[in-house]
Formats: structure tokens, sequence, C-alpha cells
């Protein structure tokens, strides 16, 4: 079955607001995530990772944050613009099985 | 910046037929794989491939389907006799070891009519 999961399935927000996706995980041994973005027509798309040891991680406008003590998961984006606008995915790489993926979080940014 | 393609873009088939999905991926990866997303529903791990023979494959992956690296630089899907729920998006991936993120191509959009 699936070990990752996204709380919501749509999300809409204003251009110049920022979105906040989250996800859970089941497994407390998952040491690795990642967030994967797919816009329509096109294959997923790597945005950011992170690994246990960290609490948080940066990118550009992206940041991505990890709560292991409830196993959850949030990507965070700053000054949302319509180009962000797609599906995300959060997935877990599990050493030497599939990826697996959620359904993912549909961002839609309103101008 | 290196990139997995895919070949061709959309094929359309009739039921029945043999299709065949190419994918060229990135030069140095030595882990390859297959997905396929059905319209409107999540993206499935079909098929994983590494040092020349198949490591894992999901039940999706049955009989129907073949998965071969004829040269050093194409990877290629055959669904031997297509059925309408075959049609969908397939996407294959690489990526340089197998903990590390995989980069995915733009995916082949197959109809089966």
């Amino acid at each position: 079955g699936e070990s990752v999961g996204l709380h919501l399935p749509t999300l809409s927000v204003q251009e110049g607001d920022n979105s906040i996706i989250n996800c859970a995980y089941s497994n407390s041994a998952s040491d690795y995530f990642i967030w994967y973005k797919q816009e329509s027509g096109k294959g997923p798309q790597f945005i950011i990772d992170i690994r246990s040891n960290m609490d948080k991680r940066q990118g550009q406008r992206v940041t991505v944050l990890l709560n292991k003590t409830v196993k959850h998961l949030s990507l965070q984006i700053a000054a949302t613009q319509p180009g962000d606008s797609a599906v995300y995915f959060c997935a877990e790489p599990p050493r030497n099985t599939p990826l697996v993926f959620g359904k993912g979080t549909r961002l839609s940014v309103i101008a | 910046e290196p990139e997995v393609t895919q070949t061709p873009s959309h094929q359309v088939t009739q039921m029945g037929q043999e299709v065949i999905l190419r994918c060229v991926p990135i030069s140095n990866h030595l882990y390859f794989y297959w997905y396929r997303q059905i319209l409107g529903q999540k993206v499935e791990f079909l098929v994983s491939f590494y040092n020349n023979e198949i490591s894992e494959k999901s039940e999706i992956f049955d009989d129907q389907f073949s998965v071969e690296r004829p040269d050093g630089s194409n990877f290629t899907l055959k669904i031997r006799s297509t059925k309408l729920e075959d049609s969908a998006m397939y996407f294959c991936a690489s990526n340089p070891d197998s903990y590390n993120e995989q980069f995915f191509g733009p995916g082949t959009r197959l109809t089966v009519l």
C-alpha cells in the first residue's frame, strides 16, 4: 500500500501569496523524502529533497519542513506565481524498492 | 543540462497491436524505470532495470510488457498486444544510483483505440 499521502487534493492561492502543501508518511524508518512537481502533460520534476537528519531545507522560493515526531512533511512556496500551478507529490524513495507516489495536491494559482 | 528524452510524444494504436516506447536516459545513469499514469490518476511504477536486467516489477507489468536496453543509450518498453486500458502517459526515469532522485522524461501519451 501507499506509504505517503496528502492531506488535500486541491489548493487555490492568490498570486503572490505563500502556499503550503502537506504530506504524511507512515514509515518511521524513512530517511529521505523528495517533492516533485508535475505540470499538465509533463513528467514529474524534482523540486527539493530532505534527509531525516534535517528539519528544514530551503531552495529558491521553496522550503521543505520535516516533522519526524508526527511523520509530516510540508512544502512551502513563497510568493506563488502562475507557473507554480501544477500537481505536487511527495515521494519516499526507499532503498532498493520502487518510488511510491501519492495522488498529489493540485495547486491552482489565481492571478 | 542533461535530460531524459522519450519518443514518440504521442502514439496512437489499435487494440491488439504491439507498441514500442523509447527512452534515452541520462548518459551516466545506471538505474532505469518505467512508470505510467492513467488520466486523472496517480503515477504508478511498472518496472526498474539495472545491470541489464529487471530488478523489480509491479503487478501491472505482466507478460504483455517487456523492457530492453538494446544498446548503450536506449531503454525501451514494449507492449505486445495493447488493450484499451493501456491508454496512459508512460514515463521513463533514470538515476545514477537507486538512493537518489529520479529524473523523469516528458512522457509518451499512448492512446489505444
